[in-house]
């Protein structure tokens, strides 16, 4: 089944550090932009970061620049975000998503999402 | 930076058509998509690239995009369409969302 899965998330203290993952199963991983998108509890959806197939360009949002990188590793069909300085307005679940691509052009919109990782930040 | 507004509700009988809209600066310049977002589930593609539908997406999902103002409209509404319902296009290599319409089928 095409599928993504993520994990990683979890309750960490303000100012520390989350790794969320997420694996892709059954899809030319390689060839996929990538993001994170992400809701609060009673909010809407932000995009938080992208990652084109090849890494060399990466998108975050005003919101998380400076603390979150997000990366891929094609190898392992996985991409990562490495969350550090969190602040309890990060607390939201996490989804991970793939850009929807028509032969070989991109759409910019997300065709397949995960079912989410929760973090909360909270002392 | 760029922001895309949505009403925050629209309610509609069934076998009625709904309309939601999602304005934003020249959105008619962007390529706009929708998504349909139920409690407890990942979000669901129901348009992009502002009118086409992806496989499985009911024919009674439809959107436009001109000047400000990208519409979505569900002809036949029924009960297992209410859901809340976002907006989204890219401005400046940025990913944006609008807040969201919750949709209620009365």
């Amino acid at each position: 089944e095409v599928q993504l899965v993520e994990s990683g998330g979890g309750l960490v203290k303000p100012g520390g550090s989350l790794r969320l993952s997420c694996g892709a199963s059954r899809f030319t991983f390689s060839t996929y932009t990538m993001a994170w998108v992400r809701q609060a509890p009673g909010k809407g959806l932000e995009c938080v970061s992208s990652i084109i197939s090849s890494s060399n360009y990466i998108y975050y949002a005003d919101s998380v620049k400076g603390r979150f990188t997000l990366s891929r590793d094609n190898a392992k069909n996985s991409v990562y975000l490495q969350m550090n300085s969190l602040r309890a307005e990060d607390t939201a679940l996490y989804y991970c998503a793939r850009e929807l691509r028509v032969g070989p052009l991109t759409t910019g919109a997300f065709d397949l999402w995960g079912q989410g990782t929760m973090v909360t930040v909270s002392s | 930076s760029y922001e895309l507004t949505q009403p925050p509700s629209v309610s509609v009988s069934p076998g009625q058509m709904a309309s939601m809209s999602c304005s934003g600066d020249k959105l008619g310049d962007k390529y706009c998509c929708w998504y349909q977002k139920k409690p407890g589930q990942a979000p669901v593609l129901v348009i992009y690239q502002d009118t086409k539908r992806p496989s499985g997406i009911p024919e009674r999902f439809s959107g436009s995009n001109s000047g400000n103002t990208a519409t979505l409209t569900i002809s036949g509404t029924q009960a297992m369409d209410e859901a809340d319902y976002y907006c989204q296009a890219w401005d400046s290599s940025t990913g944006v969302f609008g807040g969201g319409t919750r949709l209620t089928v009365l």
